[in-house]
């Protein structure tokens, strides 16, 4: 069965500072990989997904993560991070090919405090 | 524009217990699904629904009880609750189950104690 792995249960960033939360997933032919975003006291909403091509995926709130396929990794980054980007992120992974496409499975999250 | 609306927000039950998990969605999705989240575990798929009448089970549906008798609305049961059903839990609906092709709305949860 899929599982994912978020290397990191905690980020503290400063303003403005660069940050990338790390994503694992373990191996299968072919999976879709997503990243949800949950800000304090709310449901989780869609940052970006990889489906297929290229390996680049941008999102919203200047968002991109890099799909790496010989690494099974999927990390998350941002090149310049708000206060408002303080939330808890999930990776999550889909496999199409298991029957499984309706289903995600989601890592423990990892929570981005940014600092003034 | 409501999206996903769950009620209660917040709920405090004794062992024993049982209650509905409200959850209505107003997007005509197909699709529907309950979640609980638990610190250090990320979210975990409860049951589902490809639509109205059909519902199956997805990680840890030990406890819960689904039904979806109209598009609409996809009520969680907890029919005796347990001190470990107290978790996070968020309804999620999208227009069809392939999350390649169609994005998942959640709603703002509901935060169940069991004492």
């Amino acid at each position: 069965a899929q599982s994912v792995t978020q290397l990191d249960s905690q980020v503290p960033v400063f303003e403005e500072a660069p940050v990338e939360l790390r994503c694992n997933y373990s191996s299968s032919v072919s999976v879709y990989l997503f990243w949800y975003v949950q800000y304090p006291n709310q449901g989780l909403q869609l940052l970006l997904k990889y489906l297929s091509g290229s390996t680049l995926v941008k999102g919203i709130n200047g968002f991109e993560a890099e799909f790496n396929k010989s690494q099974t990794s999927f990390h998350l980054r941002k090149p310049s991070v708000h206060i408002s980007d303080t939330a808890e992120y999930f990776c999550a992974v889909s496999d199409p090919f298991s029957g499984g496409y309706n289903k995600l499975i989601f890592g423990a999250g990892t929570r981005l405090a940014v600092h003034p | 524009n409501a999206g996903v609306t769950q009620t209660p927000k917040f709920q405090v039950l004794k062992t024993g217990q049982s209650m509905t998990l409200q959850c209505a969605q107003d997007m005509n999705h197909e699709y529907m699904s309950w979640y609980r989240q638990d610190p250090g575990m990320g979210l975990r798929l409860i049951h589902y629904s490809v639509g109205a009448g059909i519902t199956d089970q997805g990680e840890v549906p030990n406890g819960y009880n689904v039904s979806r008798s109209t598009t609409e609305d996809f009520p969680l049961r907890l029919l005796s609750a347990a001190p470990s059903q107290t978790s996070v839990y968020f309804c999620a609906s999208s227009y069809g189950g392939d999350f390649a092709k169609n994005i998942q709305y959640f709603g703002a949860g509901t935060r169940l104690s069991v004492l």
